[in-house]
């Protein structure tokens, strides 16, 4: 069975920190779809980046990156120079290669940032 | 282009009451989802549908029915609505040849059940 662990529940850095939302999955497919989505105070939920299992080039979106590690089934998302308009509740999600792309999510990281 | 459109924003209903959750996509997303977001808990799928005609249960799907009789619309029913099922519920649509694509969510329906 899939799972997704992120076991920060709260992160709070003051503004211009670097900061690192950790997430950990489990499945038994050996081709799987990892994705972070975040959401806002707002309440609406915005995709961020996806990650297929047999590409492990790490990717930077801006002040945005992600580590993906197969060894360790983790998919680290990392923000550079927080602001706070990065503070929201960060979801790391998995989506396996069967059953409509099933996906998800675990519990969330709420992130705040402090100006 | 509007994405996905939910309605109602927001509903009050008595416990055993009834009500439908309408959904609606216009990009021509193949996949729709129904997810409940209950406080600190994450996300978790309720039913989906892998196109018009066929539709599935996903991890919590007791209370609910859904339908696809379009490509667009996927409406989820609450039938003898209960008090556990308070929550926001969010739709969610991709698009899917071979690959997934990440989610469009709507802006959620927060029910309370009373």
């Amino acid at each position: 069975a899939q799972k997704v662990t992120q076991a920060q529940t709260e992160i709070s850095v003051v503004e211009k920190e670097d900061v690192t939302l950790d997430c950990v999955y489990e499945t038994r497919d050996t081709t799987y779809y990892l994705f972070w989505y975040k959401q806002p105070p707002s309440g609406e939920l915005v995709f961020l980046i996806r990650r297929n299992s047999f590409d492990e080039q790490n990717e930077i979106s801006g002040r945005y990156s992600w580590n993906f590690q197969k060894s360790t089934s983790s998919f680290n998302f990392t923000i550079t120079a927080s602001q706070v308009v990065d503070s929201a509740v960060y979801f790391c999600a998995l989506s396996e290669n069967t059953g409509g792309f099933k996906t998800i999510f675990g519990a969330g990281t709420r992130l705040f940032v402090k100006a | 282009n509007a994405g996905v459109t939910q309605t109602p924003k927001f509903r009050i209903l008595k416990i055993g009451q009834s009500m439908t959750l309408q959904c609606a996509q216009d990009m021509n997303h193949n996949y729709m989802y129904w997810y409940r977001q209950d406080p600190g808990m994450g996300l978790k799928l309720i039913y989906y549908s892998v196109g018009a005609g066929i539709t599935d249960k996903g991890e919590v799907p007791n209370g609910y029915n859904v339908s696809r009789s379009t490509t667009e619309d996927f409406p989820l029913r609450l039938e003898l609505a209960a008090p556990s099922q308070t929550s926001v519920y969010f739709c969610a649509s991709s698009f899917a040849q071979g690959v997934p694509d990440g989610y469009t969510f709507g802006s959620g329906t927060r029910l309370t059940v009373v």
